[in-house]
Protein backbone atom coordinates (compact mmCIF):
# COMPACT_ATOMS: atom_id res chain seq x y z
CA UNK A 1 0.00 0.00 0.00
CA UNK A 2 1.11 3.76 -1.06
CA UNK A 3 2.11 5.10 1.93
CA UNK A 4 1.41 9.30 2.59
CA UNK A 5 2.09 11.33 -0.35
CA UNK A 6 3.18 14.74 -0.66
CA UNK A 7 4.11 17.27 -3.29
CA UNK A 8 6.01 18.78 -4.50
CA UNK A 9 9.46 17.74 -2.47
CA UNK A 10 11.12 20.66 -2.63
CA UNK A 11 9.70 24.39 -3.75
CA UNK A 12 11.45 27.85 -3.62
CA UNK A 13 8.82 30.62 -3.75
CA UNK A 14 9.58 34.57 -3.49
CA UNK A 15 8.32 36.61 -0.77
CA UNK A 16 4.25 37.94 -1.02
CA UNK A 17 3.75 35.21 -3.46
CA UNK A 18 1.28 31.99 -2.65
CA UNK A 19 2.02 28.70 -2.39
CA UNK A 20 -0.16 25.46 -2.30
CA UNK A 21 1.20 21.81 -1.07
CA UNK A 22 -1.01 18.69 -1.16
CA UNK A 23 -1.09 15.49 0.34
CA UNK A 24 -2.62 11.93 -0.19
CA UNK A 25 -3.69 10.23 2.80
CA UNK A 26 -3.25 6.43 2.94
CA UNK A 27 -6.38 4.45 1.38
CA UNK A 28 -9.48 4.53 4.28
CA UNK A 29 -7.96 7.47 6.43
CA UNK A 30 -10.41 10.42 6.71
CA UNK A 31 -8.52 12.28 8.34
CA UNK A 32 -5.39 14.47 7.81
CA UNK A 33 -3.40 17.03 9.42
CA UNK A 34 -0.71 19.95 8.60
CA UNK A 35 2.10 20.23 10.08
CA UNK A 36 5.15 23.28 9.87
CA UNK A 37 8.42 22.25 11.21
CA UNK A 38 11.04 25.40 10.97
CA UNK A 39 14.31 23.87 11.24
CA UNK A 40 15.55 23.14 13.62
CA UNK A 41 12.16 22.92 16.16
CA UNK A 42 10.16 20.53 16.44
CA UNK A 43 6.66 20.36 14.55
CA UNK A 44 3.78 22.32 14.90
CA UNK A 45 -0.04 21.74 14.38
CA UNK A 46 -1.50 24.01 11.63
CA UNK A 47 -4.96 22.48 10.68
CA UNK A 48 -6.65 19.20 10.90
CA UNK A 49 -9.30 18.04 8.82
CA UNK A 50 -12.21 15.13 8.77
CA UNK A 51 -14.61 13.77 6.55
CA UNK A 52 -13.96 17.20 4.80
CA UNK A 53 -14.76 19.21 7.67
CA UNK A 54 -11.80 21.41 9.87
CA UNK A 55 -11.73 20.02 13.19
CA UNK A 56 -8.90 21.74 14.43
CA UNK A 57 -6.47 25.07 13.76
CA UNK A 58 -3.53 25.87 15.01
CA UNK A 59 -2.16 29.78 16.32
CA UNK A 60 -1.55 30.33 12.85
CA UNK A 61 -2.26 33.50 10.78
CA UNK A 62 -5.19 33.73 8.49
CA UNK A 63 -2.51 33.59 5.15
CA UNK A 64 -2.94 30.30 6.19
CA UNK A 65 -5.38 28.02 4.68
CA UNK A 66 -6.74 24.37 3.87
CA UNK A 67 -9.40 22.44 2.55
CA UNK A 68 -9.82 18.25 1.93
CA UNK A 69 -11.73 16.99 -0.70
CA UNK A 70 -14.44 14.11 -1.54
CA UNK A 71 -11.19 11.99 -2.23
CA UNK A 72 -9.81 12.97 1.32
CA UNK A 73 -6.54 14.48 -0.11
CA UNK A 74 -5.63 17.54 0.84
CA UNK A 75 -4.05 21.24 0.03
CA UNK A 76 -2.39 23.71 2.36
CA UNK A 77 -2.38 27.46 0.70
CA UNK A 78 -0.22 29.77 1.67
CA UNK A 79 -0.97 33.55 0.81
CA UNK A 80 1.62 36.77 1.42
CA UNK A 81 4.65 34.39 2.08
CA UNK A 82 7.17 35.80 4.39
CA UNK A 83 10.85 34.36 5.01
CA UNK A 84 10.02 33.07 7.95
CA UNK A 85 7.79 30.47 6.57
CA UNK A 86 9.99 28.27 5.23
CA UNK A 87 10.17 25.65 6.70
CA UNK A 88 9.34 21.76 6.43
CA UNK A 89 5.59 21.34 5.65
CA UNK A 90 4.61 17.98 7.21
CA UNK A 91 1.04 15.82 6.42
CA UNK A 92 0.12 13.25 8.58
CA UNK A 93 -3.25 10.68 7.51
CA UNK A 94 -4.90 8.83 10.20
CA UNK A 95 -7.92 6.71 10.92
CA UNK A 96 -10.57 7.69 13.69
CA UNK A 97 -8.38 6.23 16.08
CA UNK A 98 -4.91 5.23 14.36
CA UNK A 99 -1.75 6.79 15.17
CA UNK A 100 -0.80 9.29 12.54
CA UNK A 101 1.34 8.31 9.40
CA UNK A 102 3.56 11.41 8.21
CA UNK A 103 4.55 11.63 4.55
CA UNK A 104 8.33 12.62 3.82
CA UNK A 105 7.29 16.39 3.43
CA UNK A 106 7.73 19.18 1.15
CA UNK A 107 10.20 21.35 2.15
CA UNK A 108 9.74 25.38 1.16
CA UNK A 109 12.27 28.22 1.21
CA UNK A 110 11.35 31.46 0.81
CA UNK A 111 13.74 34.15 -0.40
CA UNK B 1 -2.55 24.42 26.73
CA UNK B 2 -0.02 21.81 26.45
CA UNK B 3 3.19 21.39 26.29
CA UNK B 4 5.67 18.86 26.25
CA UNK B 5 9.83 19.48 26.73
CA UNK B 6 12.10 17.50 26.00
CA UNK B 7 15.42 19.01 27.89
CA UNK B 8 18.31 16.57 26.08
CA UNK B 9 18.97 18.87 22.65
CA UNK B 10 22.01 16.46 21.32
CA UNK B 11 23.19 13.42 22.79
CA UNK B 12 26.07 11.25 21.38
CA UNK B 13 26.79 7.89 22.48
CA UNK B 14 29.28 5.13 21.38
CA UNK B 15 27.24 2.36 19.89
CA UNK B 16 26.31 -0.57 21.83
CA UNK B 17 26.03 2.17 24.72
CA UNK B 18 22.37 2.42 26.32
CA UNK B 19 20.31 6.07 25.91
CA UNK B 20 18.00 7.09 27.34
CA UNK B 21 15.73 10.03 25.81
CA UNK B 22 13.68 12.40 28.24
CA UNK B 23 10.27 13.89 28.29
CA UNK B 24 8.50 15.80 30.60
CA UNK B 25 4.43 17.14 28.97
CA UNK B 26 2.10 19.56 30.74
CA UNK B 27 -1.79 19.03 30.24
CA UNK B 28 -4.77 19.51 32.21
CA UNK B 29 -7.13 16.81 30.72
CA UNK B 30 -7.36 13.91 32.07
CA UNK B 31 -7.73 12.01 28.86
CA UNK B 32 -4.43 12.12 26.56
CA UNK B 33 -2.22 9.91 24.41
CA UNK B 34 1.73 10.31 24.64
CA UNK B 35 3.95 9.30 21.03
CA UNK B 36 7.42 9.05 20.24
CA UNK B 37 8.74 10.04 16.79
CA UNK B 38 12.16 9.45 14.68
CA UNK B 39 12.91 11.95 12.75
CA UNK B 40 15.79 10.65 10.13
CA UNK B 41 17.77 13.43 8.18
CA UNK B 42 15.11 12.58 5.12
CA UNK B 43 12.32 13.94 7.18
CA UNK B 44 9.66 11.76 7.47
CA UNK B 45 8.48 11.03 10.81
CA UNK B 46 8.25 7.44 11.69
CA UNK B 47 6.11 6.32 14.29
CA UNK B 48 7.48 4.44 17.55
CA UNK B 49 4.87 4.36 20.27
CA UNK B 50 1.47 5.56 21.10
CA UNK B 51 0.33 5.59 24.96
CA UNK B 52 -2.76 6.67 26.76
CA UNK B 53 -2.80 8.53 29.76
CA UNK B 54 -5.07 5.25 31.62
CA UNK B 55 -2.41 2.53 30.62
CA UNK B 56 0.93 3.14 33.02
CA UNK B 57 2.63 -0.16 31.63
CA UNK B 58 5.60 0.48 30.60
CA UNK B 59 6.76 -1.65 27.33
CA UNK B 60 9.80 -2.94 26.31
CA UNK B 61 10.02 -3.61 22.05
CA UNK B 62 12.94 -5.26 21.11
CA UNK B 63 16.23 -2.80 22.08
CA UNK B 64 13.21 -0.21 22.95
CA UNK B 65 11.58 0.43 25.99
CA UNK B 66 9.19 3.39 27.73
CA UNK B 67 8.77 4.04 31.27
CA UNK B 68 5.31 6.30 31.70
CA UNK B 69 5.20 7.96 34.83
CA UNK B 70 2.03 10.01 35.71
CA UNK B 71 3.52 11.33 38.82
CA UNK B 72 6.43 12.82 37.41
CA UNK B 73 4.45 13.46 34.28
CA UNK B 74 7.22 11.68 31.86
CA UNK B 75 7.38 9.77 29.17
CA UNK B 76 10.89 8.49 28.87
CA UNK B 77 12.07 6.11 26.08
CA UNK B 78 15.43 4.13 25.91
CA UNK B 79 17.45 2.19 23.17
CA UNK B 80 19.71 -0.59 24.67
CA UNK B 81 22.00 -1.65 22.85
CA UNK B 82 22.44 1.65 20.60
CA UNK B 83 23.42 0.96 16.36
CA UNK B 84 24.52 3.91 14.24
CA UNK B 85 21.27 3.14 12.50
CA UNK B 86 19.66 5.01 15.74
CA UNK B 87 21.24 8.23 14.88
CA UNK B 88 18.36 10.28 14.13
CA UNK B 89 15.61 13.41 15.87
CA UNK B 90 13.41 12.08 18.23
CA UNK B 91 10.66 13.77 19.19
CA UNK B 92 8.13 13.28 21.97
CA UNK B 93 4.13 14.56 21.80
CA UNK B 94 0.95 14.81 23.38
CA UNK B 95 -2.40 14.49 22.41
CA UNK B 96 -5.32 15.60 24.41
CA UNK B 97 -8.96 14.64 24.54
CA UNK B 98 -11.28 11.78 23.73
CA UNK B 99 -10.58 10.96 20.33
CA UNK B 100 -6.47 11.86 21.05
CA UNK B 101 -5.79 8.65 20.08
CA UNK B 102 -5.64 9.21 16.71
CA UNK B 103 -3.03 11.56 16.72
CA UNK B 104 -4.64 14.26 14.70
CA UNK B 105 -3.46 17.23 16.23
CA UNK B 106 0.04 16.68 18.20
CA UNK B 107 1.79 18.84 20.17
CA UNK B 108 5.49 18.24 19.63
CA UNK B 109 8.70 18.83 21.73
CA UNK B 110 11.78 20.51 20.84
CA UNK B 111 13.07 17.12 19.75
CA UNK B 112 16.92 15.11 20.45
CA UNK B 113 18.74 14.83 18.27
CA UNK B 114 20.73 11.48 18.96
CA UNK B 115 24.02 10.63 17.46
CA UNK B 116 25.60 7.10 17.84
CA UNK B 117 29.11 6.96 16.85
CA UNK B 118 30.67 3.39 15.55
Amino acid sequence: DAGVTQSPTHLIKTRGQQVTLRCSPISGHKSVSWYQQVLGQGPQFIFQYYEKEERGRGNFPDRFSARQFPNYSSELNVNALLLGDSALYLCASSSYVGQGIFGQGTRLTVV
Amino acid sequence: AQKVTQAQTEISVVEKEDVTLDCVYETRDTTYYLFWYKQPPSGELVFLIRRNSFDEQNEISGRYSWNFQKSTSSFNFTITASQVVDSAVYFCALSVGISSGSARQLTFGSGTQLTVLP
